[in-house]
């Protein structure tokens, strides 16, 4: 089956460490996404990639990094840099770069500061 | 900037009444898209409906449909003949059509909870 596949579906965090969520489409898409949820909280846009070995920032881009060495793998590292991480990440993708294009969202992994 | 205003945290409905969930925005943009996303319990989000705002026609799909008044910057969803599974967050959001590609720029409301009564 087609979709998107995000691991782990849990995460802790040290204090001070980097850790890496994974993304994974195997929907053939052009673009992909990493949002943040926060409880009571809509999305907020964290870095997007319109294509291959390319990707801009979003909203909140600090203390996130990206990689986009492959169409079908998006990675997201948190890093020690972001001092508040706990949170829900749901990683998407879409078949083009159209404005009106349908997301296609992972299950998301929560992340959690020990 | 624009924003996403969903002023319901919750709403509760009876199954199989039709129920009417709430979403204004603020663009100063004249070409835009609004959407509906629904995230069930198990969290992943499923868009539900999408409308571009050139088009005078609400769009529709199957038991669910909008009401876009762009004058008014309202682009509610009404759900017809409510089932269990229609219970989750349902999120509003706009995004520019002339960007520049992709949908880097859409705005999420903070959602609405709903919860339908057997």
């Amino acid at each position: 089956d087609g979709g998107i596949t995000q691991s782990p579906k849990y995460l802790f965090r040290k204090e001070g460490q980097n850790v890496t969520l994974s993304c994974e489409q195997n929907l053939n898409h052009d673009a992909m996404y990493w949002y943040r949820q926060d409880p009571g909280q809509g999305l907020r846009l964290i870095y997007y990639s319109q294509i291959v070995n390319d990707f801009q920032k979003g909203d909140i881009a600090e203390g996130y990094s990206v990689s986009r060495e492959k169409k079908e793998s998006f990675p997201l590292t948190v890093t020690s840099a972001q001092k508040n991480p706990t949170a829900f990440y749901l990683c998407a993708s879409s078949w083009g770069t159209a404005s009106n294009e349908k997301l296609f969202f992972g299950s998301g992994t929560q992340l959690s500061v020990l | 900037a624009q924003t996403v205003t969903q002023s319901q945290p919750e709403m509760s409905v009876q199954e199989a009444e039709t129920v009417t969930l709430s979403c204004t925005y603020d663009t100063s943009e004249s070409d835009y898209y609004l959407f509906w996303y629904k995230q069930p319990p198990s969290r992943q989000m499923i868009l539900v409906i999408r409308q571009e705002a050139y088009k005078q026609q609400n769009a529709t799909e199957n038991r669910f449909s909008v009401n876009f008044q762009k004058a008014a910057k309202s682009f509610s969803l009404k759900i017809s003949d409510s089932q269990l599974g229609d219970a989750a967050m349902y999120f509003c959001a706009s995004g520019l059509m002339n960007y520049g590609g992709s949908q880097g720029n859409l705005i999420f409301g903070k959602g609405t909870k709903l919860s339908v009564k057997p």
